[in-house]
This record gives structure tokens, C-alpha cells and sequence, in this order.
């Protein structure tokens, strides 16, 4: 089992560009999550999903739409990159009742300039 | 919103034991979770407390006491690969957790 992967691993855009992010787990998880991880601020929820086809806002959701169109994919997609938006973002899921214990990506480090 | 408080830096010696705190809010409160962070590395789970009382898994243990809103992670024996960041996580209504700022610990010779 690969568990759960995110491309891409690295990425410098220019403000006002666009970009999806891609996260995608074989571990059958209902509950799959956005995080971005800023230096001295941990870990914050953008977005999250309980289920195919639900999604819903978490933390710091603004300038960012997320789609689950299948189980085991969970995409995060920025329309107009700002510079306040680079940051290391992270992918998650879990198991129904055990949103406690979340299995994370390897993460994306964006740039944007 | 819910806000956790955890040191920023702690600092030990190889083979001692460490005790990371985490004070917590109340609303919502489910139970407290603890992650490890290496650094460029992702978040990966250590421990999770939902009632009072301590939780053991090898050299790391993990509290909760309810009517403090507090809890802590113990790490024993320590190595030197245990030099990371440590998160305590609420886990709150609606599936969600919400992390603390984060210890980063150091391990020395």
C-alpha cells in the first residue's frame, strides 16, 4: 500500500496563477483533509471531506475549493495564487469515528512569487 | 475558535525523559491526540486520549486529565532520533481536529 501520496511534491507560481493539487489514498478512508503547515503555526485545516461527493470548510478555507469526486481522490485546487499562499500543504485521511488518528502525505512545498 | 498551548522548545539529554504539556479548550472537546513531525517530514500519529488517565505505547506514553483541560507526552529513554516537532491535536465535534503551535524538542549528547 502506497498509503497516501500527494503530487506535486514542489511548485513555485507566479501570483494570480492557477493550480490543483492532487491527494489520493488506497487505504479505503471515508474522511479525507487539507492542512497547511506555516513556520510556528502548525498544522491548519483548509478543507475537508466525510464521504464521496461532500466537502466542507474548515479553519482557512477562503482562496481555495477542494473536489471529491471519487473516494480515494481529494483535490485542492487555488484559482488565483497570492503570496500569503505558500506554504506547506498536507493531505490526510481516516478511517470513519477515527478522525483522532490521521494518516498524512508527504506534503507539497508552493511557492508563490 | 478552539486554541491549544503547548511550549515552543524543549531541550533534553540523551536517555532522560521529557514531558511535553498541552493545555486545551474546552468546548467541543473529544479527546487529545499527539502527533510527531520530523523535519521536512509529514505529521505521523502517536497517541490518542480519550478519557483520564495514561495511555502507554513503548517509550512513549500520553495524559489526559479532563477537569484540568490539560494533558501531556512523556517520552522515556530517550534517543537521539526522537529530535522533532510534537503536536497535540483536539478532537472536537465534526470530525475535525484542530492542532496546537507545535514542540520542537532537541535531543542532546
Amino acid at each position: 500500500n502506497a498509503g497516501v501520496t500527494q503530487t506535486p511534491k514542489f511548485r513555485v507560481l507566479k501570483t494570480g496563477q492557477s493550480m490543483t493539487l492532487l491527494c489520493a489514498q488506497d487505504m479505503n478512508h471515508e474522511y479525507m483533509y487539507w492542512y497547511r503547515q506555516d513556520p510556528g503555526m502548525g498544522l491548519r485545516l483548509i478543507h475537508y471531506s466525510v464521504g464521496e461527493g461532500t466537502t466542507a470548510k474548515g479553519e482557512v478555507p477562503d482562496g481555495y475549493n477542494v473536489s471529491r469526486l471519487k473516494k480515494q481522490n481529494f483535490l485542492l485546487g487555488l484559482e488565483s495564487a497570492a503570496p500569503s499562499q505558500t506554504s506547506v500543504y498536507f493531505c490526510a485521511s481516516s478511517p470513519p469515528g477515527q478522525d483522532y488518528e490521521q494518516y498524512f502525505g508527504p506534503g507539497t512545498r508552493l511557492t508563490v512569487t | 475558535g478552539q486554541s491549544l498551548e503547548q511550549p515552543s522548545e524543549v531541550t533534553a539529554v540523551e536517555g532522560a525523559i521529557v514531558q511535553i504539556n498541552c493545555t486545551y479548550q474546552t468546548s467541543g472537546f473529544y479527546g487529545l491526540s499527539w502527533y510527531q513531525q520530523h523535519d521536512g517530514g509529514a505529521p505521523t500519529f502517536l497517541s490518542y486520549n480519550a478519557l483520564d488517565g495514561l495511555e502507554e505505547t513503548g517509550r512513549f506514553s500520553s495524559f489526559l486529565s479532563r477537569s484540568d483541560s490539560y494533558g501531556y507526552l512523556l517520552l522515556q529513554e530517550l534517543q537521539m532520533k526522537d529530535s522533532a516537532s510534537y503536536f497535540c491535536a483536539q478532537v472536537g465535534g465534526g470530525n475535525k481536529l484542530t492542532f496546537g503551535t507545535g514542540t520542537q524538542l532537541k535531543v542532546e549528547l
